[in-house]
């Protein structure tokens, strides 16, 4: 079974669109993040949620609104995409260590999705 | 910005040499954490290493630590051509927001079979 899974893989749109990724992670983590690798593979992080709580906000556009229907989904939302928001986007999961002896600090990635914008 | 540096950005070698790829950071830190990435999918985590420890084993993989110099480094013994892939450092920041990594710029290993 896939831990951590994200849709679509591959996304290609036009600049102006609004276009939704989606994330869900099985491993019963309560903490998940969005990251985005551009093309220099410089991976930043962007948000993160701790049971469905905006706990990190990094210095993204408002354009980026993430939601967390539950701890076990973490969606993005990108309005008006701009040639600029190119790059593979990452979700991630991690454990916040209750219950949990060892690993607790280790992330798990998702397989990425790609976002071109035309 | 917070970023770490890798060095060196690429690095090839022969399948048996063994890989070495260094990480600096410029906060104090918690842990540092390394995780590989094969190209087209994510990132998966290699091993961690706590402030208060100086060197870690896991399989083939050995790291260090050194606080003092806000460094560390992931020695890969005895490559093997599926070790090729990007290597990234994550420093886990003390004091900083709960579960935020900052991470390195990557090195590129390609090893030759």
């Amino acid at each position: 079974d896939t831990a951590v899974s994200q849709t679509p893989k591959y996304l290609v749109t036009q600049m102006g669109n609004d276009k939704s990724i989606k994330c869900e992670q099985n491993l019963g983590h309560d903490t998940m993040y969005w990251y985005k690798q551009d093309s220099k593979k410089f991976l930043k992080i962007m948000f993160s949620y701790n049971n469905k709580e905006l706990i990190i906000n990094e210095t993204v556009p408002n354009r980026f609104s993430p939601k967390s229907p539950d701890k076990a989904h973490l969606n993005l939302h990108i309005n008006s995409l701009e040639l600029g928001d190119s790059a593979v986007y990452f979700c991630a999961s991690r454990s916040n260590g209750q219950g949990v002896k060892v690993g607790y600090n280790e992330q798990f990635f998702g397989p990425g999705t790609r976002l071109t914008v035309l | 910005s917070q970023q770490g540096e890798e060095d060196p950005q690429a690095l090839s070698i022969q399948e048996g040499e063994n890989a070495t790829m260094n990480c600096s950071y410029k906060t104090s830190i918690n842990n540092l954490q390394w995780y590989r990435q094969n190209s087209g999918r994510g990132l998966v985590h290699l091993i961690l290493i706590r402030s208060n420890e100086r060197e870690k084993h896991s399989g083939r993989l050995r790291v260090t630590l050194d606080t003092s110099k806000k460094s560390s480094s992931l020695l890969i013994t005895a490559s093997r051509a599926a070790d090729t892939a990007s290597y990234f450092c994550a420093t886990d920041p003390y004091g900083g927001a709960t579960n935020k990594l900052i991470f390195g710029t990557g090195t590129l290993l390609a090893v030759q079979p």
